[in-house]
């Protein structure tokens, strides 16, 4: 049981280089989450999904898009990255909604030059 | 909209000490409350949560943390630190159809020998 695990670790972009990061949870959980992590802003939320084909909005979703193509599967992508972009990307995955706990994986750090 | 403010970015505490992390939030609806902790180079893990019922709730390694809705607080506690301790720590807000999960800015803890 390997829990959210998430590909790659580490990733270094030129500005207007696109990439994909994917997250993939074992846990057979309906709602999964990509969040970002800056210096003293805590985490934020990018984009959520609460099942399989599902995508919606979270707190800061310019210049990312998702997909959920399967239930243990969740895409975050970028299609033409910006120096501001670079940041600590985690998953997270959770059974139910709001008042359930997210799992999250170990997390993406990306520099954008 | 829900948010979170942690009072104070780091806290430093001597081990065997008292340790108070403070949480205040702002919520319209019936809030879900969480701590999370961050070890350097992992991903978050849950300490405890409130979501309905005894509002004085127990989590791991000795943590608590009591919800007062007359204060909008939801403040960490830990009567004796120890060195394992040390870490990031995050309170989160979410609630009622809201899967947008807010995050604090995180408080730093740092347990002296």
């Amino acid at each position: 049981n390997a829990g959210v695990t998430q590909t790659p670790k580490f990733r270094v972009l030129k500005t207007g280089q696109s990439m994909t990061l994917l997250c993939a949870q074992d846990m057979n959980h309906e709602y999964m989450y990509w969040y970002r992590q800056d210096p003293g802003m805590g985490l934020r939320l990018i984009h959520y999904s609460v099942g399989e084909g599902t995508t919606a909005k979270g707190e800061v979703p310019d210049g990312y898009n998702v997909s959920r193509l399967k239930k243990q599967n969740f895409l975050l992508g970028l299609e033409s990255a910006a120096p501001s972009q670079t940041s600590v990307y985690f998953c997270a995955s959770s059974y139910w909604g709001a008042e359930d706990t997210q799992y999250f994986g170990p997390g993406t750090r990306l520099t954008v030059l | 909209a829900q948010s979170v403010t942690q009072l104070g970015s780091h806290v430093s505490v001597s081990e065997g000490a008292l340790v108070l992390l403070r949480c205040n939030y702002s919520s319209s609806v019936p809030p879900y409350l969480f701590w999370y902790v961050q070890y350097p180079n992992q991903g978050l893990q849950l300490l405890l949560k409130y979501t309905t019922g005894a509002t004085l709730v127990k989590g791991i390694n000795g943590f608590e943390a009591e919800f007062k809705k007359s204060e909008t607080s939801f403040h960490l506690t830990k009567p004796s630190a120890h060195m394992s301790d040390a870490a990031e720590y995050f309170c989160a807000v979410s609630g009622g159809f809201n899967n947008d999960m807010r995050f604090g800015a995180g408080t730093r803890l740092t347990v002296k020998p």
